[in-house]
């Protein structure tokens, strides 16, 4: 099947610093899509790319749909207290129904 | 307003016993979803259904069943069967527009089932 490697697993940083991180695909996917849940919460969708090489961004973030179509990347700038969370990546390829998940991106600011 | 509901928020289970998890939408989506969550991994598919009176088994179907009766509700069932059911239970839905349907999904807030 599908899968996909999201990195780094966890991260600490200061509040006011930048993040990125990404995810990689064994197969080629025609839809990233990027979520960040709070505890005890569902998933919610932050950024939806569609095209290969698209840039999109939601304030303060910004996601890219890599141009080999295996992988994309989510950058955070200035980051501040409620960016706390795990973020995950997730793509569908063209015969799939359904998505795959990557295993999340712990994050941590510290004040 | 329009959303994902999931029922309860907790619920324990003393093991043998089967119980069922609620999950209802008003969003007027046709696909609906049901994944598992354990700690530091993803998100793992279940089942997931596109229509009413239609669903398909996902990458970790067995121990678990489903029912998609009307379009606005898609139930889990969580049975004996199961070994290992401890874990955040989230459902999902959304829009089905086409074969090759990109469209985003929305997740409830899920239930959390323990084992007593």
């Amino acid at each position: 099947g599908q899968q996909l490697n999201q990195s780094p697993q966890s991260m600490f940083i200061q509040e006011g610093e930048d993040v990125s991180m990404n995810c990689t695909s064994s197969s080629i996917f025609n839809t990233w899509l990027w979520y960040k849940q709070d505890p005890g919460e569902g998933p919610v969708l932050l950024i939806a790319l569609y095209k290969a090489g698209e840039l999109t961004s939601n304030g303060r973030l910004t996601a890219q749909f890599g141009i080999t179509r295996k992988d994309s990347f989510l950058n955070i700038s200035a980051s501040i207290p409620s960016d706390v969370g795990i973020y995950f990546c997730a793509g569908r390829s063209g015969s799939a129904r359904q998505l795959t998940f990557g295993s999340g991106t712990q994050l941590t600011v510290l004040p | 307003d329009g959303g994902i509901t999931q029922s309860p928020k907790y619920l324990f289970r003393k093991e043998g016993q089967n119980v069922t998890l609620s999950c209802e939408q008003n969003l007027n989506h046709d696909a609906m979803y049901w994944y598992r969550q354990d700690p530091g991994q993803g998100l793992r598919l279940i089942y997931y259904s596109q229509i009413v009176n239609d669903f398909q088994k996902g990458d970790i179907a067995e121990g678990y069943s489903v029912s998609r009766e009307k379009k606005e509700s898609f139930p889990l069932t969580v049975t004996s069967a199961q070994k290992n059911p401890t874990a955040f239970y989230l459902c999902a839905s959304s829009i089905v527009s086409g074969q090759d349907s990109n469209q985003p999904q929305h997740f409830g807030d899920g239930t959390r089932l323990s084992i007593l």
